[in-house]
């Protein structure tokens, strides 16, 4: 299985700062790396997928980039909207793991 | 609009069997692979495995090997998930979830919570 491996695992940061989670494959996974969030009691919510590419109707100040192993998200401006938990997935070879997540207050 | 509606709580004792729901719509139930996902109280997603509806091609992950069964319903455009004989430690919420087309899984159901408990 291909191993996901996220840092932090927790974050505090205040409005307005910004902010980076970085996520590493055990292996190479080319692009295939979705971010995701979820919030207490809810269905994750996809925000990035293909390593960079924004989801429809996700505010842009979120971010994806890398490529091979290494991949960060970054939200440009944190707004308190944006306190969550944050996980990354790769998508190039079943099982289709997720990291461990990153919780952001 | 592309919705994922799944079945409600549910309430088992050990030993027992069980299958879930997902009802999808608003799309082509056939074309995309259908994705599950565990959530364990307070700990993090789990990636299950995946059903494409209608070929009824499997992946599962070496973790719920032979715990499990994916299964679909074309006619219902419904996707299941099976379990016949429930443990405590299954005790999770299951989501499911539609497969774009790298991958990612851009619509969700809003999940089953399932208690396992003597």
């Amino acid at each position: 299985d291909i191993q996901m491996t996220q840092s932090p695992s927790s974050l505090s940061a205040s409005v307005g700062d910004r902010v980076t989670i970085t996520c590493r494959a055990s292996q190479t996974i080319s692009n295939y790396l979705n971010w995701y969030q979820q919030k207490p009691g809810k269905a994750p919510k996809l925000l990035i997928y293909a390593a960079f590419n924004l989801q429809g109707g996700v505010p842009s100040r979120f971010s994806g980039g890398g490529s091979g192993t290494n991949f960060t998200l970054t939200i440009s401006s944190l707004q308190p909207e944006d306190s969550a938990t944050y996980y990354c997935q790769q998508s190039h070879t079943p099982p289709q793991t997720f990291g461990q997540g990153t919780k952001v207050e | 609009e592309v919705q994922l509606v799944q079945s409600g709580a549910e309430v088992k004792k050990p030993g027992e069997s069980l299958k879930i729901s997902c009802k999808a719509s608003g799309y082509s139930f056939t074309s995309n692979w259908i994705a599950w996902v565990r959530q364990m109280p307070g700990k993090g997603l789990e990636w299950m495995g995946i059903i494409l509806p209608g070929k009824s091609d499997t992946r599962v992950s070496p973790s719920f090997q032979g715990q499990v069964t994916f299964s679909a319903d074309t006619s219902l455009t419904t996707a299941y998930l099976q379990w016949n004989s429930l443990k405590a430690s299954d005790t999770a919420t299951y989501f499911c979830a539609r497969q774009a087309t790298r991958g990612e899984s851009d619509y969700w159901g809003q999940g089953t919570l399932i208690i396992v408990s003597s």
